[in-house]
C-alpha cells in the first residue's frame, strides 16, 4: 500500500481561487518533504523543500507567496496554490523521507490541478 | 545550473527484447542515482539505485550501470514486458547526509509492443 498519500487526487478550481493539496506520510515520520510540479510530458521539477516546524526552502523561480507550504506536523505537509491561474494547472507530486537514503524516498500518487 | 538529462526521449521495443535507457548527468559531485518508473497519471515508483562507489547493480530483471568517467548511467530491462511501458526517469542526489533532494532527468517513454 501507499506510504505517502496525497489528497485530493484531482481538483478543478476557478481562476483566482486558492487550492490546498495535502501530503501525508503513513506509518512513518517525515521531517522533510518535497513538492514537485510536473507538466504533461515533462520531468518533475522541484518546487520546494518542506521542513517540519520551519519555513520551506523554495527553488529559484518559485514564488513563495503563491505556493504556500506548511509542514505543521511530522506526517503532514500542505501546498496551497493561491490565486490560481490556468497556467498553474499541473500535476503536483510530493515525496517524503523516512530517514537514510535510497528507496526510503517515497512519492505520493500526485494531485492533478486544473484551473478554469 | 547543472542538470541530469537523457539521450533518448522515446524507446519502442518488442515484448521479450531487452531495453536500455540512458541518462547523462553533468554534476561531478553526484554520488547517488535512482531510476524511477512513472505510469500515466501516477507518482514515480522506485526501481533501483546505485551509489558512486559502484559501477553496476542488479535487481530483478533490471540492471543499472554507472560510468563516472563520462558521467553516464543506464537502465537495462531484461525480457521487457507490456507492463514495463511507462516513462523512466533517472534522478541524482549530490548531497551526503540527510539531504534527500533529487534532480530528475527529462524522462524516456518506453513502449513495449506485444
Amino acid at each position: 500500500g501507499a506510504v505517502v498519500s496525497q489528497h485530493p487526487s484531482w481538483v478543478i478550481c476557478k481562476s483566482g481561487t486558492s487550492v490546498k493539496i495535502e501530503c501525508r506520510s503513513l506509518d512513518f515520520q517525515a521531517t522533510t518533504m518535497f513538492w514537485y510540479r510536473q507538466f504533461p510530458k515533462q520531468s518533475l521539477m522541484l518546487m520546494a523543500t518542506s521542513n517540519e516546524g520551519s519555513k520551506a526552502t523554495y527553488e529559484q523561480g518559485v514564488e513563495k507567496d503563491k505556493f504556500l507550504i506548511n509542514h505543521a506536523s511530522l506526517t503532514l505537509s500542505t501546498l496551497t496554490v493561491t490565486s490560481a491561474h490556468p497556467e498553474d494547472s499541473s500535476f503536483y507530486i510530493c515525496s517524503a523521507s523516512a530517514g537514510g537514503r535510497g528507496n526510503t524516498i517515497y512519492f505520493g500518487e500526485g494531485s492533478w490541478l486544473t484551473v478554469v | 545550473g547543472e542538470s541530469v538529462g537523457l539521450h533518448l526521449p522515446t524507446l519502442s521495443v518488442q515484448e521479450g527484447d531487452n531495453s536500455i535507457i540512458n541518462c547523462a548527468y553533468s554534476n561531478s559531485a553526484s554520488d547517488y542515482f535512482i531510476w524511477y518508473k512513472q505510469e500515466s497519471g501516477k507518482g514515480p515508483q522506485f526501481i533501483i539505485d546505485i551509489r558512486s562507489n559502484m559501477d553496476k547493480r542488479q535487481g530483478q530483471r533490471v540492471t543499472v550501470l554507472l560510468n563516472k568517467t563520462v558521467k553516464h548511467l543506464s537502465l537495462q530491462i531484461a525480457a521487457t514486458q507490456p507492463g514495463d511501458s511507462a516513462v523512466y526517469f533517472c534522478a541524482e542526489n549530490s548531497n551526503g547526509g540527510s539531504n534527500y533532494k533529487l534532480t530528475f532527468g527529462k524522462g524516456t517513454l518506453l513502449t513495449v509492443n506485444p
